[in-house]
């Protein structure tokens, strides 16, 4: 079973930069899927963030495109997402997942969540 | 972008209702669409990929149907375990979920 954990500051002031690293078990990151982040802000809907293949080929949220640097670390078997210049609207469930397949397809293995909250 | 619109909202049924929510999406996708169900506290769960097929371990009373703009999850006879939020996402250019629907027990 592909497990997904995602380890993050849990408090980020606003303006900082918010770093998350999803720890991939039991799939190898280079395996061909896609990884992805998507979150939940309390209370409301899923957001897709991005996504990345192992190659670093990667793809955005155009709404937040210009805050997104992702990467691939295949020697620890994990991706990140620094997501910088943060605001209150920034808090959220935070989910890392694998894409399904080869492509930019559906989430079929998902992490717990992590919970980030901006505020001073 | 794509635009993503669920409804209801939210609905409420009793068990072993059929309950019905649909997903429109702002241009043709195909049937590049899939449904998740979450519940609360957890990540969401693939019930649904590519608009019609049924993820390995999801129960065959779960279906899906449509292409285009125009899409249905269908749950035959609701459980206890169905009661949830539901979300659509298309993937035919980039990714997009929609709004959620919750279905509540009546």
């Amino acid at each position: 079973q592909v497990q997904l954990q995602e380890s993050g500051p849990g408090l980020v002031k606003p303006s900082e930069t918010l770093s998350l690293t999803c720890v991939v078990s039991n799939s190898s990151i280079s395996s061909g899927h896609y990884w992805g982040w998507i979150r939940q802000p309390p209370g409301e809907g899923l957001e897709w963030i991005a996504s990345i293949y192992y190659s670093e080929s990667n793809f955005h949220n155009p709404s937040l495109t210009s805050r997104i640097t992702m990467s691939v670390n295949p020697s620890k078997n994990q991706f990140s997402l620094n997501l910088s210049s943060v605001t209150a609207a920034d808090t959220a469930v935070y989910y890392c997942a694998r894409h399904k397949d080869g492509g930019l397809f559906g989430f079929d293995f998902w992490g717990q969540g992590t919970f980030v909250t901006v505020s001073s | 972008d794509i635009q993503m619109t669920q409804s209801p909202s939210s609905l409420s049924a009793s068990i072993g209702d059929r309950v019905t929510i649909t997903c429109q999406a702002s241009q043709d996708i195909s049937t590049y669409l899939n449904w998740y169900q979450q519940k609360p506290g957890k990540a969401p769960k693939l019930l649904i990929y590519d608009a019609s097929n049924l993820e390995t371990g999801v129960p065959s009373r779960i279906s899906g149907s449509g292409s285009g703009t125009e899409f249905t999850l269908t749950i035959n006879s609701l459980q206890a375990e169905d009661f949830a939020t539901y979300y659509c996402q298309q993937f035919d250019n980039l990714l997009t979920f929609g709004g959620g629907t919750k279905v509540e027990i009546k």
